[in-house]
């Protein structure tokens, strides 16, 4: 089965600083990921994923990921952290083939942006 | 916006007492997934259907029961509840199996 690991529990930053959130990915074949967001009292909502092509995607609020494969890494980064982007960040794979993949999530990541 | 929503936001019942959580899509997904949320943040896929009339478990055993039988709706029944019921549920739909999902705004249930 396809998992991804996100080591940190939380992390802190200052606002203006750039942020990182990390993940790791195991996977057999081509690895297909993602990141969600979720905001206190609220669903997920969906920031990048990748699937094939440039290393580094764009995704909403300013976000972005970097691929890479030699690491087997995916962290989400933004150059400059607002205070709104305190929430839990979750890192996601797709596992299983066809019609039978679902996503498997990591145990989140809270991000603290503090001024 | 997603277009997926959850009712009740929020459910405080005693000991016994049978559950159903609504959840509803107005996107045309097939495919659509229902998570429990641990209070430390972990998601855990207990169902999930890629059509109707399909319904299968996910990775965490849940005595919950779905059914799916129009695209739009996936409840989620509990015959019994119990307080290790007590969790955050969380809705998805998908337009792809293993594609970008799309989540509601979840039930927070709390049995006593």
């Amino acid at each position: 089965a396809q998992s991804v690991a996100q080591p940190e529990d939380q992390v802190n930053v200052a606002e203006g600083n750039p942020l990182t959130v990390k993940c790791t990915y195991s996977v057999s074949g081509n690895p297909y990921l993602f990141w969600y967001v979720q905001y206190p009292n609220r669903g997920l909502q969906f920031l990048l994923k990748y699937i094939t092509g440039d290393n580094l995607v764009k995704g909403s609020y300013g976000f972005e990921a970097e691929f890479n494969k030699s690491q087997t890494s995916f962290h989400l980064k933004k150059p400059s952290a607002l205070v709104s982007d305190s929430a839990l960040y979750f890192c996601a794979v797709r596992d299983g083939t066809g019609t039978a993949s679902k996503l498997t999530f990591g145990t989140g990541t809270r991000l603290q942006v503090t001024l | 916006e997603a277009d997926i929503y959850q009712t009740p936001r929020y459910l405080v019942i005693g000991t016994g007492k049978k559950i159903t959580l609504e959840c509803s899509q107005t996107m045309g997904h097939d495919k659509m997934y229902w998570y429990q949320q641990d209070p430390g943040m972990e998601l855990h896929l207990i169902h999930y259907s890629y059509g109707v009339n399909s319904t299968e478990k996910g990775d965490l055993s849940s005595e919950s029961t779905v059914s799916r039988i129009r695209t739009e709706h996936f409840p989620l029944t509990l015959e019994s509840a119990r307080p290790s019921h007590t969790s955050q549920y969380l809705c998805a739909s998908s337009e792809s199996a293993g594609g970008k999902l799309f989540f509601g705004s979840g039930t927070q249930l709390s049995v006593l």
